[in-house]
């Protein structure tokens, strides 16, 4: 299966500020997925990044304040931009892993706004 | 929609004996796939294990087998043998494409020496 390089592992950042996360994958997958899980809390999946096309955002998330970019088939970046406390989370990237039809992730970035 | 339930937030087991997380689920799909994630307090997010909504065998991975109910929509996780790296939250999650999945709210598991 895939490996993922995730980073950074966790920040600490102001309220206001911006935070890019970037993802590396040693093999070239068409689909990556940036999730969010907050504090106690499930995964939820913020938008699918495909490579050469924009982001599809789920409900809730808006390009605005989660840009993300897609160079190429083996890295992603997401942006957490302006950040508020409520932005504090841990944020994941995944690959599918048509191999085992299972999900590889990263191994999060933990961020704390304060 | 598909919606996964898990309606166990935490549970614990004395280490060697087995424990049971239970998972429902809601889809109105015939093919698709269900998965357990094991998530450590190191965050890694980790396949434990999966079963293709078609067969009816249930997988099993060493000490981790499941209890697939395709009629209730049940799918449960039985570890045997507990062991204290085992201690961890564990997510049941739905896919019916291989790609976006969907996850409930969790099981927080504690293995006691």
């Amino acid at each position: 299966s895939a490996v993922i390089s995730q980073k950074p592992s966790r920040d600490i950042c102001q309220r206001g500020t911006s935070l890019t996360i970037q993802c590396q994958v040693d093999s070239q997958v068409t689909m990556m997925f940036w999730y969010r899980q907050q504090p106690g809390q499930s995964l939820t999946l913020i938008a699918t990044a495909n490579q050469g096309s924009e982001a599809t955002y789920e409900s809730g998330f808006v390009i605005d304040k989660f840009p993300i970019s897609r160079p190429n088939l083996t890295f992603s970046t997401l942006t957490v931009s302006n950040m508020s406390p409520e932005d504090s989370s841990i944020y994941l990237c995944s690959v599918g892993d048509r191999g085992s039809f299972g999900y590889t992730f990263g191994s999060g970035t933990r961020l704390t706004v304060v | 929609a598909q919606t996964v339930t898990q309606s166990q937030p935490e549970m614990s087991v004395q280490e060697a004996e087995t424990v049971t997380l239970s998972c429902t689920y809601d889809t109105s799909e015939n093919n698709y796939y269900l998965f357990w994630y094991k998530q450590p307090p190191s965050r890694q997010m980790i396949l434990v294990i999966r079963q293709e909504a078609y067969k009816q065998q249930n997988a099993t991975e060493n000490r981790f087998s499941v209890n697939f109910q395709k009629a209730a929509k049940s799918f449960s996780l039985k570890i045997s043998d507990s062991q204290l790296g085992d201690t961890a939250m564990y997510f049941c999650a739905f896919s019916n494409t291989g790609n976006q999945f969907y996850f409930g709210t969790g099981t927080s598991l504690t293995v006691i020496p």
